[in-house]
């Protein structure tokens, strides 16, 4: 258990409609970043917010956006889905600062069809 | 750009076997280097780090040396049991870069199973 809650668990949805994943992050956390798991592969970090402001971003299209909001959960919104969109989407949240642990969920399998 | 290779997929000993599993590493800088490990159905959890060069990571049994000199950060383990298997991802990251976003960098991971 590490405190992260995700929401949904599953979801399928059709390409070209859009999706909404929540995030609760660990208490005492301010910091949430997102990662893109295709199956077989290591997460890839999307981006990341802190203080409620996107804090730095992978290499992913800006149809992939999200949120943070004063309670330091979050969301991400992907547009415009693609079948290459499929995989587990993990949050993580920590304490900002370098070198401290970040904390991941369970994550969200999203499948598009 | 910073990347992180794992030369094994998948990797199969049995019971009592000692193991080491490849990792290697690029970056310009001088990381954090992280062996995380991911069960079915669970995020990644933090398995051990090292923060500096000549640093040893340790947990359950479990080692990494971080060598500067030959850019690797190997999993070592004397005797494994079949509750070690599990997903492993090497990873790392840039204290400089991350002052500002804490981005880990993930190799593609080798699944471990432990043969009874």
């Amino acid at each position: 258990e590490t405190g992260v809650t995700q929401s949904p668990t599953h979801l399928i949805k059709t390409r070209g409609q859009q999706v909404t994943l929540r995030c609760s992050s660990q208490s005492g956390h301010n910091t949430v970043s997102w990662y893109q798991q295709a199956l077989g592969q290591g997460p890839q970090f999307i981006f990341q917010y802190y203080r409620e402001e996107e804090n730095g971003r992978g290499n992913f299209p800006p149809r992939f956006s999200g949120l943070q909001f004063p309670n330091y959960s979050s969301e991400l919104n992907v547009n415009a889905l693609e079948l290459d969109d499929s995989a587990l989407y993990l949050c993580a949240s920590s304490f900002k600062g370098s070198g401290n642990t970040i904390y991941f969920g369970e994550g969200s399998w999203l499948t598009v069809v | 750009g910073d990347s992180v290779v794992q030369t094994e997929g998948q990797v199969l000993p049995s019971e009592g076997d000692s193991l080491i599993v490849n990792c290697s590493y690029e970056t310009t800088q001088y990381p954090s280097l992280f062996w995380y490990v991911q069960y079915p159905g669970e995020g990644p959890q933090l398995h051990l780090k090292a923060m500096k060069a000549n640093d040893k990571g340790r947990n359950k049994g479990f080692e990494a040396m971080y060598r500067k000199e030959t850019t690797s950060f190997h999993l070592e383990k004397d005797s494994v049991q079949e509750s070690d298997s599990a997903v492993y991802f090497c990873a790392l990251s840039d204290p400089v870069k991350t002052s500002r976003d804490d981005k880990i960098i993930f190799g593609k991971g080798t699944r471990l199973h432990i043969l009874p």
